[in-house]
């Protein structure tokens, strides 16, 4: 079945560095890719998403690109803030049925 | 406000005790969804619903029902609670189609002692 797998533990990091949350899928047909954020105390929101091969999300500063070739979605930012200390979540929703399958998150800690 | 609201924030009940998590949304959602987050286990989804009278199993059905009698509403229902039911819930919806951008509530908190 449909599953995504995002890279293992927390990643903790300096404000103003580079951050990256590797994210790989496995899907049948052409599945819609997104990265959902989690605040603390609150629910999940649309960080940003991706709906074909190499089509590129982006949003305050995060991007992703849809690489079919390496099934992958890596969220990208180049130069985070406190702010964005926060759970990440990679998805998939697969077209054949209209499910959502979720990686297990990651938590970002930025550091001032 | 377009908003997904979830009732009760907060729950402390006790194994066995019959208990209903209700989720309304406003925005003319057809798809609706509950999720359990779980440390280490990232989200799970429970069951969804496509449209009213419409629902399905997602990935860890087991101790829950639902139904879908009105389109904006889709309650969680624990008929027999159990500790490993100790959990955050969360509803979620969408306009159908799977390009659509999910809609979650701000979560419940159960605890089944």
């Amino acid at each position: 079945g449909n599953s995504v797998t995002q890279m293992e533990g927390p990643v903790t990091l300096s404000e103003e560095a580079f951050l990256t949350i590797n994210c790989t899928y496995t899907a049948t047909g052409y599945p819609s890719l997104f990265w959902y954020v989690q605040y603390p105390g609150e629910g999940l929101q649309l960080l940003l998403k991706a709906t074909k091969a190499d089509d590129k999300g982006s949003n305050k500063g995060f991007e992703a690109t849809y690489r079919k070739e390496t099934t992958s979605f890596h969220l990208e930012k180049g130069s985070v803030q406190v702010s964005d200390s926060a759970v990440y979540f990679c998805a998939l929703s697969d077209k054949g049925n209209n499910r959502l399958a979720f990686g297990k998150g990651n938590q970002v800690v930025v550091i001032p | 406000e377009a908003q997904v609201t979830q009732n009760p924030r907060y729950l402390i009940t006790v194994t066995g005790k019959k208990l209903t998590v209700t989720c309304s949304q406003n925005m003319n959602h057809e798809y609706m969804s509950w999720y359990r987050q779980d440390p280490g286990l990232g989200l799970r989804q429970i069951y969804y619903s496509m449209n009213v009278e419409v629902t399905d199993k997602g990935d860890v059905p087991e101790g829950y029902k639902v139904s879908r009698k009105e389109k904006r509403n889709f309650p969680l229902i624990l008929e027999s609670p159990s500790p490993n039911q100790t959990s955050l819930y969360f509803c979620a919806s969408k306009l159908g189609g799977p390009t659509g951008e999910l809609f979650f509530g701000e979560g419940s908190r159960l605890t089944v002692l």
